[in-house]
């Protein structure tokens, strides 16, 4: 079955400095990534989304996310932090097993951006 | 504006009774989902459905019911059952159920429930 790892539940990092969420994943089959970001109290918002046409996946707001099978991952980054990204972001993997295409989620990583 | 949404952002309830949350979308998505978000925990599926007056349980159903009598509407009902249903509650909806496998799935902006 398909999982995901978020390491780290909470980053800060200093508005202009290079923004990295790593997330890990579990697959024995090719998998299919996303990444969604949440603002407080609203729903998720994709990101952008790995489907195998290509290993670097660029998103909005300038997020992108560099898929590498040698090291199961699928780490996301951002050049120059702005406090607007001050946000929960999620990785997520397409479960294929059991007859739909069935998200599953990581624990999340709160992003902190402060000046 | 295309969209999901959900009614009403805030709900409170008092112990012992059922409270029926809201999804509606108008984006002619075939399948609709809901699901509960703790702290620390990700989001975790309570129920899905692929099609008008089908649904299917998912992780976490106990405590929960469904309907689905039009397409675009998928209310979760939270019932007494529910043993601590204080969360945030979240609906989306993706084209097919079991489409692409890369078939994005849409959020609603959730609904906070707290058990009084």
């Amino acid at each position: 079955a398909q999982s995901v790892t978020q390491l780290g539940s909470h980053v800060s990092v200093s508005e202009g400095a290079l923004v990295l969420l790593r997330c890990n994943y579990s697959s024995s089959v090719p998998p299919y990534l996303f990444w969604y970001v949440q603002y407080p109290n609203q729903g998720l918002q994709l990101l952008l989304k790995y489907t195998s046409a290509a290993t670097l996946v660029k998103g909005i707001n300038d997020f992108e996310a560099e898929f590498k099978k040698s090291e199961t991952s699928f780490h996301l980054t951002k050049p120059s932090a702005h406090m607007s990204d001050a946000a929960e972001y999620f990785c997520a993997v397409i479960n294929l097993s059991g007859g739909y295409n069935k998200l599953i989620f990581g624990a999340g990583t709160r992003l902190a951006v402060h000046p | 504006d295309g969209g999901i949404t959900q009614s009403p952002k805030y709900l409170f309830r008092k112990e012992g009774q059922n409270v029926t949350l809201s999804c509606e979308q108008n984006l002619n998505h075939d399948a609709m989902y809901w699901y509960r978000q703790d702290p620390g925990q990700g989001l975790r599926l309570i129920y899905y459905s692929q099609i008008v007056n089908d649904f299917q349980k998912g992780d976490i159903a106990e405590g929960y019911s469904v309907s689905r009598e039009k397409k675009e509407s998928f209310p979760l009902t939270v019932t007494s059952a529910q043993k601590n249903p204080t969360a945030f509650y979240l609906c989306a909806s993706s084209p097919r159920l079991a489409g692409e496998v890369w078939d994005t799935q849409y959020f609603g902006p959730g609904t906070r429930l707290t058990v009084l």
